[in-house]
């Protein structure tokens, strides 16, 4: 069964730092898509990154920075510079077959991060 | 351009009692998923529609049932209400059913069981 694992239940760092945010995940596939989703107090998950088991490049999208290693088995997340409005919850999420119907559970979410920026 | 929208808000039930939830797709998209999120606890999968059809379920008792409309619009329905059905229903919206597709959240339906 998949199962996506976020040790940290909660960073607090002071604005400007970088952070890093921990997700290990389990699954028996080969094929399979790695997320992350940022959920602000607002309630509503917003998407930020998806990843599929093939390509393990790093990707960087302007203070947001992912890390793919498949011989961990880790995905995980670095803000840099970070800034008050980065406080949220980060989730990552596994989805393992790739049509619905072929026995998969939708996305399987970690626990999550409550990351917090201290001004 | 609309997101996913849901309502209502807020719905406070007792024990016992069945409630209904509903979901409108972001505009273009016909497939919709429910997760219920505990407090302080990720989301987790309930079920898919597309094509008006239950294409995938997760570990739920069968007290929670849905509906998708010919709009693509959906209901999640739950009977029997337990104290533990406390949490936020979030609906997710996607094009098409694979897996992989970027899904898009609404805010969210907070239900309290009293």
């Amino acid at each position: 069964a998949q199962k996506v694992t976020q040790a940290q239940t909660e960073i607090s760092v002071v604005e400007k730092e970088d952070v890093t945010l921990d997700c290990v995940y389990e699954t028996r596939d080969t094929t399979y898509y790695l997320f992350w989703y940022k959920q602000p107090p607002s309630g509503e998950l917003v998407f930020l990154i998806r990843r599929n088991s093939f390509d393990e490049q790093n990707e960087i999208s302007g203070r947001y920075s992912w890390n793919f290693q498949k011989s961990t088995s880790s995905f995980n997340f670095t803000i840099t510079a970070s800034q008050v409005v980065d406080s949220a919850v980060y989730f990552c999420a596994l989805s393992e077959a790739v049509y619905s119907g072929g026995g998969a559970d939708g996305l399987t979410f970690g626990k999550g991060t409550h990351l917090i920026i201290q001004p | 351009d609309a997101g996913v929208t849901q309502s209502p808000t807020h719905l406070i039930k007792t024990r016992g009692q069945q409630v209904t939830l509903r979901c409108s797709p972001k505009s273009g998209h016909d497939t919709v998923s429910w997760y219920q999120q505990a407090l302080g606890q990720g989301p987790q999968f309930i079920f898919q529609y597309y094509e008006e059809e239950e294409r995938q379920r997760g570990n739920f008792p069968d007290r929670f049932s849905g509906h998708q409309f010919p709009n693509y619009s959906s209901e999640l329905n739950v009977n029997a209400l337990l104290l533990g059905d406390s949490a936020l229903y979030l609906c997710a919206s996607s094009l098409g059913v694979l897996n992989y597709n970027e899904q898009f959240f609404g805010p969210g339906t907070r239900l309290t069981v009293l």
